[in-house]
């Protein structure tokens, strides 16, 4: 079965740190996708990236970058000089092949605070 | 291209009183899915519905709870005698096609937040 793993539910920083959002996940597939996604204190859901399993590359956007690292399982989320707009929840999820359609598995949540 | 559109996006509801839920998915998409979030809680999946056909409703309620996607007009989920515990919000998300692992992203409404006083 698929598992996402968030371990810090809370992380305060004050602005302009920067900041690193772990995320851990297990499946048996060889083929899946990665997300993350940002939830703002609005409630919607904000999509950030998604990553293919076969694409181990590093992604950079703006203040936002991903370091997936499939021999760790794990594909953690780096905001670089962080500012208060950055303060939400932020989810990592995993998608996979569940009898032809891919079933999407959310982890937690990481509540970050930016603290002016 | 509107995106995937969900109505109400808050509704209260007393005990025992029926909820109604809707999601119009992105033009073209024909897949719908809808996920839980529990207050401090990440999401989770609920059901997975083609036009006219569920597909996946593990991990729905077996009691209280039903969905349905009709040929024509918006997907429901629908509760039945809502109780506290059924307080949450509800996201629907869309996608063109099932796909397999994942090449075909799921797009999120909005979320309806749903009170149960």
């Amino acid at each position: 079965a698929q598992k996402v793993t968030q371990a810090q539910t809370e992380i305060s920083v004050v602005e302009k740190e920067d900041v690193t959002l772990d995320c851990v996940y297990e499946t048996r597939d060889t083929t899946y996708y990665l997300f993350w996604y940002k939830q703002p204190p609005s409630g919607e859901l904000v999509f950030l990236i998604r990553r293919n399993s076969f694409d181990e590359q590093n992604e950079i956007s703006g203040r936002y970058s991903w370091n997936f690292q499939k021999s760790t399982s794990s594909f953690n989320f780096t905001i670089t000089a962080s500012q208060v707009v950055d303060s939400a929840v932020y989810f990592c999820a995993l998608a996979e092949n569940s009898g032809g359609y891919q079933k999407v598995t959310f982890g937690i949540g990481t509540k970050l605070q930016v603290i002016p | 291209n509107a995106g995937v559109m969900q109505n109400p996006r808050h509704l209260v509801r007393r005990r025992g009183q029926e909820a109604r839920l809707r999601c119009s998915p992105m033009k073209g998409h024909s897949h719908v899915y809808w996920y839980r979030q529990l207050p401090e809680e990440g999401l989770k999946f609920m059901v997975y519905l083609q036009k006219e056909n569920i597909i996946d409703e593990s991990g729905m309620p077996k009691e209280r709870f039903s969905a349905e996607f009709p040929k024509e007009g918006p997907s429901i989920l629908r509760i039945q005698q809502v109780v506290r515990g059924d307080s949450a919000a509800y996201f629907c998300a869309s996608s063109p096609n099932a796909g397999t692992g994942g090449r075909d992203e799921q797009f999120f409404g909005p979320g309806t937040r749903l009170t149960v006083l």
